[in-house]
């Protein structure tokens, strides 16, 4: 199973964000979404397509439908410049290439 | 507060060996699936394995299926990675993970917890 997200997304402080994660017939399965600044171990941001652990801002969410699950960064700060992963399990646990989010 | 310390990383020839070790505390380490994530220089995560709670049960990657070993202690909170006949294409940062839910025979759940993570470098 392969899970495909863009390289990059840039956006300015403010605005919304949104970080793509395709796969086939991903509505199928649950998407976690993981945050991983510079030298950083990775942080659980979303996980089962839209909840989000205790202590991540409500600015991010999550949605999956199709073959597409989204991230949502709302009212982007310069602090949620990072590496982006999405994971589901299939056979195995798989990871999405990652996305660098770039806060212009 | 859940904290989880990764140690054993280093540099070693192609064909040693190497055991990781995650040091766990903070919770009920003995009820919770654990995991190996591991992460090359400028590359993205891979998956590693994964240890049941109790420990009888493992799962791997098929690209160190047969060379890297998982198992735990319990009693000592700490988790263990063994690394044989080591490449260079192993060379990464190597993170130790929580599965999100414990007291389950399953483990295909979302990773809550990471450590820092213990880099491992594989270089003649």
């Amino acid at each position: 199973y392969v899970l495909t997200q863009p390289p990059s997304v840039s956006v300015a402080p403010g605005q919304t964000a949104r970080i793509t994660c395709g796969g086939n017939n991903i509505v199928s399965k649950s998407v976690h979404w993981y945050q991983q600044k510079p030298r950083q171990a990775p942080v659980l941001v979303v996980y089962d397509d839209a909840d989000r652990p205790s202590g991540i801002p409500e600015r991010f969410s999550g949605s999956n439908s199709g073959n597409t699950a989204t991230l949502t960064i709302s009212r982007v700060e310069a602090g949620d410049e990072a590496d982006y992963y999405c994971h589901v399990w299939d056979t195995t646990s798989v990871f999405g290439g990652g996305t660098k989010l770039t806060v212009l | 507060q859940v904290q989880l310390v990764e140690s054993g990383g280093g540099v070693v020839q192609p064909g040693r060996s190497l055991r990781l070790s995650c040091a766990a505390s903070g919770f009920a380490f003995s009820i919770y699936p654990m995991h190996w994530v591991r992460q090359a220089p400028g590359k993205g995560l891979e998956w590693v394995g994964v240890i049941s709670y109790d420990g009888n049960n493992k799962d791997y990657a098929d690209s160190v299926k047969g060379r890297f070993t998982i198992s735990r202690d319990n009693s000592k909170n700490t988790l263990y990675l063994q690394l044989n006949s080591l490449r260079p294409g192993d060379t990464a940062i190597y993170y130790c993970a929580r599965s999100s839910t414990g007291y389950t025979t399953s483990w295909f759940y979302p990773f809550d917890f990471w450590g820092q993570g213990t880099v491992v470098t594989v270089s003649s």
